[in-house]
């Protein structure tokens, strides 16, 4: 099974809202990224978690919270959020070791911040 | 400079023939080397890894890993209409936070029939 579900599939919410993406898998990997993509454009890494700690942040605005509850769940917490946030957040995950090993995708969060 | 290149498209090949995807990196060290597909709209598939120099041949796909000239290549024969999409060279780099998935901006494909 080499699965990643999220949700939800599809996201609108309003400037004031606040909102949570949700990511699962049971793969057993010990890696969880979240990506942001926008239109035409490859993914954005946003952060990485390792062993369920925050091991890598790419200077991504506080109005976007990750947490990771435990080994097959990651959250994304979202607050605030401006219009230029719309995209598709795409949540990863892989084993950990040397370098980076195969790291399977879910199918997205489509967000709109209206 | 860009820390992974790919060659500029879209390219557009006739059914049957041989599409070539060129990838360029910047860090020596890396180790690790994907290609994804992605369909409009959909989230990446992985279609090939590799990590040794060489080729790596895998049905109508073979990727090629040339770590001397920090290059990285995808071919895929006998093209089908259904392989159009946007295929996504992916390589792993590190810094004094970790290892990462770092992608280039992607080729995108079109197979006419």
């Amino acid at each position: 099974d080499t699965e990643v579900t999220q949700t939800p599939k599809h996201l609108v919410m309003g400037m004031t809202n606040k909102k949570s993406l949700k990511c699962e898998q049971h793969m057993g990997h010990r890696a969880m990224y979240w990506y942001k993509q926008k239109a035409k454009k490859p993914p954005e890494l946003m952060f990485v978690y390792s062993y369920e700690k925050l091991s890598i942040n790419e200077s991504v605005p506080s109005r976007f919270s990750p947490e990771c509850p435990n080994s097959s769940l990651l959250n994304l917490h979202l607050h605030a959020l401006q219009p230029e946030d719309s995209a598709l957040y795409l949540c990863a995950s892989s084993q950990v070791g040397q370098g980076v090993s195969v790291a399977f995708f879910g199918q997205g969060t489509r967000l709109t911040v209206v | 400079q860009k820390e992974v290149e790919q060659n500029s498209g879209p390219l557009s090949v006739p059914e049957g023939a041989i599409a070539s995807l060129n990838c360029t990196y910047s860090d020596r060290v890396s180790q690790s080397f994907f290609w994804y597909r992605q369909y409009s709209g959909k989230s990446p598939e992985l279609i090939m890894s590799i990590y040794s120099n060489g080729d790596k041949e895998d049905g109508r796909f073979t990727a090629q890993l040339n770590k001397a000239s920090q290059y990285v290549s995808l071919l895929i024969r006998d093209s089908q209409p259904s392989d159009s999409a946007t295929y996504l060279c992916a390589v792993n780099m590190w810094d004094n936070q970790g290892g990462k998935l770092i992608f280039g901006q992607g080729t995108e494909l079109s197979v006419k029939p």
